[in-house]
């Protein structure tokens, strides 16, 4: 499985935008590019996922980089509730991989009131 | 709509017991998935279902057994428990692979074994 290289933590203020990087250098044609963010005590919430183009939704953009070989989570104005692990996964779309996420350690999100 | 449910959200068992976490999705999904997840840790999948009536296993599927009898219904087994299978354990769900959208997760099952 193609593998991703996040940072350990970030520190962010309220109401300031943040940009998570991941690396995936090793990403396939037929990988989709997902995050997930786990808060405290909670499982894992899908945030966003794309493939080739930058994707909107209501709780994140996704930027992927025109040779896919990284990507930024941006959280346009942090709150208080967005402090979690966020993580960047490749899904593949093909073969025997049957859609699993295979997890890292992520990246801690702090928010400072 | 309940989502994943998982039961029972914590339990403690003594070395050697046996005990069986159930997982069930009201969304119609295919897939059902079962991942460990140790303190300061990602999430590690133990096993997983394409369908009623079939299995698979992931990465750390050792001491594990799950059983995907009725489609809504995910079973993760413990036959003899280890210490080193205290942990938390979330069962996910997605719709199919073809469009690998998103996987809805439960809550947690803590499990501690003594």
């Amino acid at each position: 499985d193609a593998k991703t290289t996040q940072p350990n933590s970030m520190e962010s203020n309220e109401e300031e935008p943040v940009h998570l990087p991941c690396n995936h250098s090793t990403i396939s044609g037929t990988d989709y590019i997902h995050w997930y963010r786990q808060l405290p005590s909670q499982g894992p919430e899908y945030v966003i996922h794309g493939l080739t183009s930058n994707v909107n939704n209501r709780m994140a953009s996704l930027a992927i980089a025109e040779d896919r070989k990284s990507s930024t989570l941006i959280l346009h104005r942090a709150t208080l509730r967005d402090a979690a692990v966020y993580y960047c996964i490749l899904r593949s779309a093909g073969g025997t991989s049957y859609g699993k996420l295979t997890f890292g350690q992520g990246t801690i999100l702090t928010v400072h009131p | 709509n309940a989502g994943v449910t998982q039961t029972p959200k914590f339990r403690v068992l003594k070395t050697g017991q046996s005990m069986t976490l159930l997982c069930a999705q009201d969304m119609n999904h295919e897939y059902m998935y079962w991942y460990r997840q140790d303190p300061g840790m990602g999430l590690r999948l133990i096993h997983y279902s394409v369908g009623e009536g079939t299995t698979a296993k992931g990465e750390v599927p050792d001491g594990y057994n799950v059983s995907r009898l009725k489609k809504q219904n995910f079973l993760l087994g413990l036959e003899s428990a280890a210490p080193s299978q205290t942990s938390v354990y979330f069962c996910a769900s997605s719709r199919d692979r073809v469009n690998p959208g998103e996987l809805f997760f439960g809550e947690g099952s803590r499990l501690t074994v003594l």
